[in-house]
C-alpha cells in the first residue's frame, strides 16, 4: 500500500457523459500527478499540481481538467466522454517542491469504461 | 522535451536466469532514473531508482546501472523467480520536486518455472 488513495475503483459510463475521479495523496506529499494508461500502452502524463497550483501539463485533452484543493486532494474531471477515453487513470504523489523529494508513489487507479 | 526509449518490449526467461532491460534518454539534464514494476491490473510500484551521482545501485536481486555519457541506464534482475513476472517501466526526469517523469513504453517480463 503506497498511501495514495483513489476513488472510485471502477467507473462505467456512457459516451458524452462527465465523470470525476478523486485522489488523496500520501500524508505530507504536496505534489499530485495524473496519468492515463490505455490497454497495452505505457503511462501517459496528464497534469501535475503542487500545493494547489498547476505546475505542468502533459498530453491532457481540452475535455479534461483537474484541480487540487486546500486539503491537497485532487480531482480529475473528464467530460464529453468518448470510447477512446476508456483506460486506467492513476494518481501519484510526491513531496515535491524545489527541495522536496521527487519519488512518485502511485495510487491503485480508477478503471474507466465508456460504453 | 525528454524522450525515453525502452527495450525489449517483451522478455521471456527461465526461472533462475538473469534479465536485463535497457533504456535510453534524450535530455542530458535528466539526473533521476526510477524503475517501476506493474503487475496485471495493479499500480506501478517503485522498485529502485538511481541518481546521476552514482553509476550503480543494488538492492538484493535487482540492480540498476547508469551511463550518463551514453545516456542509457539498465535494470538487472538476477536469479529470476515467477513472481518477477510483470511489466517494468523505466523513467527519467530532472531531480526537482517540480519535474515530471517521462516513462518508457514498458517491458513485459515473463519468468517460466
Amino acid at each position: 500500500d503506497s498511501g495514495v488513495t483513489q476513488t472510485p475503483k471502477h467507473l462505467i459510463t456512457a459516451t458524452g457523459q462527465r465523470v470525476t475521479l478523486r485522489c488523496s495523496p500520501r500524508s505530507g506529499d504536496l505534489s499530485v500527478y495524473w496519468y492515463q494508461q490505455s490497454l497495452d500502452q505505457g503511462l501517459q502524463f496528464l497534469i501535475q499540481y503542487y500545493n494547489g497550483e498547476e505546475r505542468a501539463k502533459g498530453n491532457i485533452l481540452e475535455r479534461f481538467s483537474a484541480q487540487q484543493f486546500p486539503d491537497l486532494h485532487s480531482e480529475l474531471n473528464l467530460s464529453s466522454l468518448e470510447l477512446g477515453d476508456s483506460a486506467l487513470y492513476f494518481c501519484a504523489s510526491s513531496v515535491g517542491g524545489s527541495t522536496g523529494s521527487y519519488e512518485q508513489y502511485f495510487g491503485p487507479g480508477t478503471r474507466l469504461t465508456v460504453t | 522535451g525528454e524522450n525515453v526509449e525502452q527495450h525489449p518490449s517483451t522478455l521471456s526467461v527461465q526461472e533462475g536466469d538473469s534479465a536485463v532491460i535497457k533504456c535510453t534518454y534524450s535530455d542530458s539534464a535528466s539526473n533521476y532514473f526510477p524503475w517501476y514494476k506493474q503487475e496485471l491490473g495493479k499500480r506501478p510500484q517503485l522498485i529502485i531508482d538511481i541518481r546521476s551521482n552514482v553509476g550503480e545501485k543494488k538492492d538484493q536481486r535487482i540492480a540498476v546501472t547508469l551511463n550518463k555519457t551514453a545516456k542509457h541506464f539498465s535494470l538487472h534482475i538476477t536469479e529470476t523467480q515467477p513472481e518477477d513476472s510483470a511489466v517494468y517501466f523505466c523513467a527519467a526526469s530532472r531531480s526537482s520536486g517540480y519535474s515530471t517523469l517521462t516513462f518508457g513504453k514498458g517491458t513485459m517480463l515473463l519468468v517460466s518455472p
